[in-house]
């Protein structure tokens, strides 16, 4: 079945420094890729998303490109704020859609300090 | 807009007991899902719904019945309570019928324990 692996932290950084948060999937065909953040206290929000191969989702200062070749949707941000601490899942949605909604990875706890 | 909407947002359960998790969008979307999230799991989904009076299993479904009466609403109810079910509950929803077109909409969660 479709999976989604990704770092799961938590990661703590200085403010202003770059971020890399790995993210690798498993699926078929070409799913949509997804990074939902959640603020404590918070529902998840999407952060961004690519929908094909190439693709790169942009929010907020992050970014991330859909690579068909290594299965990868790695999340980065050039300069990050105190303000960016959260928890970030991975996500892909099946190939042709599917009703059965999101698969998430296990979320990676980002720490922010100044 | 108040979007999805989740009570109760804190629940504590006896082993055993019943109860009901409400959850209702005003954004007239079909599809429904529930998550549960439990440390170093991610979202694991329970059950879902493609629109008024259609339901499916998911990952978890083990525990929990649902039913869609209306588009707005989808309730998540816990038969007999255990404490493997104590756990952070998400409801989520979707305005098309394909989860991969766009983005799903988030409920601020209901945070279960029981005893």
């Amino acid at each position: 079945g479709d999976s989604v692996t990704q770092m799961e932290g938590p990661v703590t950084l200085s403010e202003e420094a770059f971020l890399t948060i790995n993210c690798t999937y498993t699926a078929t065909g070409y799913p949509s890729l997804f990074w939902y953040v959640q603020y404590p206290g918070e529902g998840l929000q999407l952060l961004l998303k690519a929908t094909k191969a190439d693709d790169k989702g942009s929010n907020k200062g992050f970014e991330a490109t859909y690579r068909k070749e290594t299965t990868s949707f790695h999340l980065e941000k050039g300069s990050v704020q105190v303000s960016d601490s959260a928890v970030y899942f991975c996500a892909l949605a099946r190939a042709g859609g599917g009703a059965d909604g999101l698969t998430f990875g296990k979320g990676t706890h980002l720490i922010i300090q100044p | 807009n108040a979007g999805v909407t989740q009570t109760p947002k804190f629940q504590v359960l006896k082993t055993g007991q019943s109860m009901t998790l409400q959850c209702a969008q005003d954004m007239n979307h079909e599809y429904m899902s529930w998550y549960r999230q439990d440390p170093g799991m991610g979202l694991r989904l329970i059950h879902y719904s493609v629109g008024a009076g259609i339901t499916d299993q998911g990952e978890v479904p083990n525990g929990y019945n649902v039913s869609r009466s209306t588009t707005e609403d989808f309730p998540l109810r816990l038969l007999s309570a255990a404490p493997s079910q104590t756990s952070v509950y998400f409801c989520a929803s979707s305005p098309e019928g394909v989860w991969g077109s766009t983005e799903a909409f988030f409920g601020q969660g209901t945070r279960l324990t029981v005893v």
